[in-house]
């Protein structure tokens, strides 16, 4: 299996409700990032957190991270229909001395209007 | 700043031919990543450079895949002769120093190819 592998694959829900996408990993990591791609685009940051961090908030953005059950979850609230993209994790892996990112296979989010 | 720049953004091409996929870095990054992305594999990293140096190329497929970063704001990343199955989006990403101390991957738009 991949480090980093979120859940759901997919994601479907009304404008409004809250999104919440998982993401678990395999090794011992020094930060975890989520990016987001819309359709046909590049990938683009849009939150870290740091292994000794619990939880962050970026707006309409909440992350969490257990480093005990190796996870991470990545909270939307309020989706709009602007939101519907893929949403990858991505691990910045101790053992690669934090040299590169290893990407999971993405939640793909639809936000319906 | 521009960000990532890419090009060709598209190409198709015939199997055999052999295809360069360019990448101009933001200015003052030192890292250079270059991805591959399908349906069936994801996200994969290819080939990652730090001050122009090729640090890891274990994710280079074969040795029909080379790439190559001739100064720090420009790299190329070549396939000859393609087959079929190297059809993907094939991103370059920079970042501004290492990942370690909480830097990010910066993204380019991709370039789609296609072989036939």
């Amino acid at each position: 299996s991949q480090q980093g592998e979120e859940d759901p694959q997919a994601l479907s829900i009304q404008e409004g409700e809250n999104a919440t996408m998982n993401c678990s990993y395999k090794t011992s990591i020094n930060n975890l990032q989520w990016y987001r791609q819309n359709s046909g685009r590049g990938l683009v940051h849009l939150i870290l957190i740091r292994s000794n961090e619990r939880e962050k908030h970026s707006g309409r953005l909440r992350v969490t991270l257990d480093t005990s059950k190796k996870s991470s979850s990545l909270l939307i609230t309020a989706s709009r229909a602007a939101d519907t993209a893929s949403y990858f994790c991505a691990t910045d892996l101790r053992e690669t001395s934090g040299s590169r990112l290893t990407f999971g296979e993405g939640t793909q989010l639809t936000v319906n209007p | 700043d521009a960000g990532v720049i890419q090009s060709p953004r598209h190409e198709v091409t015939e199997m055999g031919q052999e295809v360069t996929l360019r990448c101009k870095l933001i200015s003052g990054h030192n890292s250079l990543f270059w991805y591959r992305q399908t349906m069936m594999r994801g996200l994969e990293l290819l080939i990652y450079f730090n001050n122009n140096v090729p640090i890891d190329d274990s994710g280079m497929p074969e040795d029909r895949f080379s790439a190559k970063m001739p100064n720090a704001s420009f790299s190329t990343l070549k396939i000859q002769p393609s087959e079929p199955r190297d059809s993907a989006v094939y991103f370059c990403a920079s970042s501004p120093g290492q990942l370690l101390s909480g830097n990010t991957i910066y993204f380019g738009e991709g370039s789609w190819l296609t072989v036939v």
